[in-house]
């Protein structure tokens, strides 16, 4: 069974530009979640998607959005950039079934993203 | 709400010597404990968990760790390391009800000399 897979993998923008990143789960995985790892701040819980339906938030900025298809691929976006954005992006997918975390999150290998 | 306090950011051991990682949180309510662990220039993989039962819990690869309500702690435990042990090592909490996001600590790098 392939694993979680992110696009693209590293990516290099400029300030005040804006940004997709692209997360695909594990073939019948219905939840994805997005984290933030940066030196200064460590690891970091941006957002969980369920079915379409942004089901968990955390303490990020409207700058930082997502959402989910129907296959439940998941997008990451965020608009004017800061320099403070560079970090390496992970989301993780999970069946997401129970909405609890007694399910493993896998992990895919993250978009490393640096703002200039 | 949670926060996690890993003790050392820098463990560096010989090979086949012993090692623990220390991990402590803090929370008011029950959570779910976590071992993650990230190789260079990799995602994060699940080492073990603790969900209930058993407070010792192990992962396939010889680490195990051991929940400990009354110190709140967490530690990550293997009596023998190998050089493909090094890497980052992350403790994170999540609640057991309400909101299920994964609450990090700031990571401990170990370090595998020969």
């Amino acid at each position: 069974k392939a694993g979680v897979t992110q696009t693209p993998r590293y990516l290099i923008k400029t300030r005040g530009q804006q940004v997709t990143l692209s997360c695909s789960p594990i073939s019948g995985h219905r939840s994805v979640s997005w984290y933030q790892q940066t030196p200064g701040q460590g690891l970091q819980f941006l957002f969980e998607y369920f079915s379409e339906t942004q089901r968990n938030k955390g303490n990020f900025p409207g700058r930082f959005s997502g959402r989910q298809f129907s296959n439940s691929r998941s997008e990451m976006n965020v608009s004017t950039l800061e320099l403070g954005d560079s970090a390496l992006y992970l989301c993780a997918s999970s069946w997401g079934q129970l909405g609890s975390l007694q399910e493993t999150q896998y992990f895919g290998p993250g978009t490393r993203l640096l703002v200039l | 709400a949670q926060s996690v306090t890993q003790l050392d950011s820098q463990v560096p051991v010989f090979e086949e010597a012993p090692v623990e990682l220390r991990c402590n949180y803090s929370s008011s309510v029950s959570v779910y404990l976590f071992w993650y662990v990230q190789y260079p220039n990799q995602g994060l993989q699940l080492l073990l968990k603790y969900l209930s039962g058993s407070t010792l819990v192990e992962s396939i690869n010889g680490f195990e760790a051991e929940f400990n309500k009354s110190q709140t702690s967490f530690h990550l435990r293997k009596p023998s390391v190998h050089i493909s042990d090094t890497a980052e090592y992350f403790c994170a909490v999540s609640l057991i009800q309400g909101a299920q996001k994964l609450v990090f600590g700031q990571g401990t790098r170990l370090t595998i000399n020969p």
